[in-house]
């Protein structure tokens, strides 16, 4: 079973819009990480957070994680047409080093 | 540079063959995994490995096979018994300590289609 479920499952923008996805999972987690895969390709690491970690930031990338509510989110500001591509959360936990991934969110920004 | 290779990019295999699909990595890591890629259902564990000469099955083990006999490689058979086996299938590798798994570096992938 996913652990992680993005929301939306797709969104359209122009450039630079800002683009915000959501992540919700189920159980405790050591981590949440972010991921970015272009089409036909294998996937990228955006960015890592802890689960004692509340706010992260890495150039234009904005990601924020509340345990209690079991939910994170990715805000990528003023965005470019580069940044099309789906983007995935995973998260893990325990003792092992199993990591799930949610089903995507496809980001198209548009010209 | 330091990465991971997958091959073949593009596989055909007819119904009832067992095909390997291999993955290398150069960056000392411990960690591997496999994931399958359908449209529409991200990306799902098929099996990871914490270190050599052990694996652990993911949510989807069933019809695949892997070994770990080199910290550098962990090849993933598809077997005959996977009933649905056309797919986008991709590598990864992380380093381990305290704090679950890191980074995962990915490859490009292996898109097996079966005729």
């Amino acid at each position: 079973s996913q652990q992680g479920e993005e929301d939306p499952q797709a969104l359209s923008i122009q450039e630079g819009e800002n683009a915000t996805m959501n992540c919700s999972y189920k159980t405790s987690i050591n981590n949440l990480q972010w991921y970015r895969q272009n089409s036909g390709r294998g996937l990228v690491h955006l960015i890592l957070i802890r689960s004692n970690e509340r706010e992260k930031h890495s150039g234009r990338l904005r990601v924020t994680l509340d345990t209690s509510k079991k939910s994170s989110s990715l805000l990528i500001t003023a965005s470019r047409a580069a940044d099309t591509a789906s983007y995935f959360c995973a998260t893990g936990g325990g003792s092992n080093y199993k990591l799930t991934f949610g089903k995507g969110t496809l980001l198209t920004v548009n010209p | 540079d330091g990465g991971i290779t997958q091959s073949p990019k593009y596989l055909f295999r007819k119904e009832g063959q067992n095909v390997t699909l291999s993955c290398e990595q150069n960056l000392n890591h411990d960690a591997m995994y496999w994931y399958r890629q359908d449209p529409g259902q991200g990306l799902r564990l098929i099996y990871y490995s914490q270190i050599v000469n052990d694996f652990q099955k993911g949510d989807i083990a069933e019809g695949y096979s892997v070994s770990r006999e080199k910290k550098e490689s962990f090849p993933l058979t598809v077997t005959s018994a996977q009933k649905n086996p056309t797919a986008f299938y991709l590598c990864a590798s992380s380093t381990t300590g305290t704090g679950g798994a890191g980074e995962l570096f990915f490859g490009e992938g292996s898109r097996l289609t079966v005729l």
